[in-house]
């Protein structure tokens, strides 16, 4: 079992559409997480970081189930500008940090 | 301020040959993390430094990759007698080195082994 699961999508949305990836994580002590984007033959980049009383950043949520080891980004209103890779990343031992393969979303007119 | 910074951005080799990536982090980022990715995949963990001391390489592959941070600023990712499945872009981030510290990423470099 991979230590970060993702779905691979791709996600097809309309504009204006609400959508939600899951990811899960192997590691039960794991700590710290953290959504990335990543567009195309760029480099990731932090969305938000996810804390424990789940977060929101704009059109953005994120949320935090210790309990069945998942976390969760919603997406409201999509733009045309979402549309990227989002990467899941858990810290796990030594402030190791493992990326799912990511979560491919395409937004359309 | 200025990010994370690698060179070269490309780097076209032959199988065998050796090459060094440099990687340049954040004034003041205590921390400094080596990836590779390949197309369609997420970074793939190689190496992680705190300070000057490699904290964790359980990701590099096999004896051919090493990674050396001698001064805790600059990282340098050496591979010898390449492959082609060497192939990839490799990423290196620096962080502030806390529990709950992102990373930031540099451009990469694209390596290609023919």
């Amino acid at each position: 079992r991979k230590e970060v699961e993702q779905d691979p999508g791709p996600f097809n949305v309309p504009e204006g559409a609400t959508v939600a990836f899951n990811c899960t994580y192997s590691n039960s002590a794991s700590q710290s997480f953290f959504w990335y984007r990543q567009d195309c033959r760029k480099e990731p980049k932090l969305l938000m970081s996810v804390y424990s009383s789940g977060n929101e950043d704009g059109r953005f949520t994120a949320q935090l189930n210790r309990a069945s080891q998942y976390i969760s980004l919603l997406i409201r209103d999509s733009k045309l500008s979402d549309s990227a890779t989002y990467l899941c990343v858990v810290r796990g031992g030594y402030n190791k940090l493992i990326f799912g393969a990511g979560t491919r979303l395409a937004v359309h007119p | 301020g200025a990010g994370v910074s690698q060179t070269p951005s490309n780097k076209v080799t032959e199988k065998g040959k050796y090459v060094e990536l440099r990687c340049d982090p954040i004034s003041g980022h205590t921390a400094l993390y080596w990836y590779r990715q390949s197309l369609g995949q997420g970074p793939e963990f190689l190496i992680y430094f705190q300070g000057t001391g490699a904290a964790d390489d359980s990701g590099l592959p096999n004896d051919r990759f090493f990674a050396v941070r001698p001064e805790g600023s600059v990282s340098t990712l050496k591979i010898q007698r390449t492959e082609r499945g060497d192939s990839a872009v490799y990423l290196c981030a620096s962080s502030l080195g806390t529990q709950a510290s992102p990373l930031h990423f540099g451009n990469g470099t694209r390596l290609t082994v023919t």
